[in-house]
């Protein structure tokens, strides 16, 4: 079982439409990260959130971790063509400090903005 | 600042070879992770070794094997080759510490045929 569960799997919408990603788990995170990969490429990292209820915001993407530090979103004002990617978060569970230096993926959100 | 390279970035080998892959991560950082990427199975961790020690494992056989040398620079190994070892690998390097932001090289794509 995946510690962080992502959703949806799957995201087709049109330019300007507005889209929100979920990352949820049942263990607590010391830190939460967004990444995004585009085909051919390497993920790359976008947002770190750390604080329970913060909120980072880059240009059009809005990044919130949750009160509890269990779920985290990613919301995308007016989506453009340029944001397709896969988008995957991932984090550092709280009470697994003997794994310091391995961070957890979700499988992912595959987004698709048409013109 | 030069980001992570892999090299090679493609690579074909047949069942039952072995194949070296190489990452160069950013200067500074001292750890480096693994990771197996497939359409069916996602981001897969391997390993991530820091100052040259294997810091952490990930539920892979014995055929998957790696190595740091101390000027951080990772090599990882698969010896007898599976058609089901086709995949992107990726490396990644972090500075190591509590944040473990890590930074992607662009991936070698293995084909095993």
């Amino acid at each position: 079982t995946q510690l962080l569960e992502q959703s949806p799997q799957f995201l087709s919408i049109q330019e300007g439409e507005n889209l929100t990603v979920y990352c949820n788990s049942s263990s607590v995170f010391s830190s939460l990260q967004w990444y995004r990969q585009e085909p051919g490429e390497g993920p790359v990292l976008l947002v770190t959130v750390v604080t329970g209820g913060e909120v980072k915001k880059l240009k059009r993407l809005t990044f919130q971790f949750g009160d509890a530090r269990k779920d985290s979103s990613l919301h995308i004002t007016a989506a453009q063509p340029g944001d397709t990617g896969l988008y995957l978060c991932a984090g550092i569970p709280a009470d697994r400090g003997s794994t310091l230096g391995r961070l957890y993926f979700g499988r992912g959100t595959q987004l698709t903005v048409w013109p | 600042k030069a980001g992570v390279t892999q090299t090679p970035r493609y690579l074909i080998k047949t069942r039952g070879q072995q194949v070296t892959l190489s990452c160069s991560p950013i200067s500074g950082h001292r750890s480096v992770s693994w990771y197996q990427q497939t359409p069916g199975q996602g981001l897969q961790f391997l390993f991530e070794y820091f100052s040259e020690t294997q810091r952490n494992k990930g539920n892979f056989p014995g055929r998957f094997s790696g190595r740091q040398f101390s000027n951080s620079r990772s090599e990882m190994n698969v010896s007898t080759l599976e058609l089901g070892d086709s995949a992107l690998y990726l490396c990644a390097s972090s500075l190591g510490d509590v944040r473990n932001e890590q930074f992607f090289g662009p991936g070698t794509r293995l084909t095993v045929l």
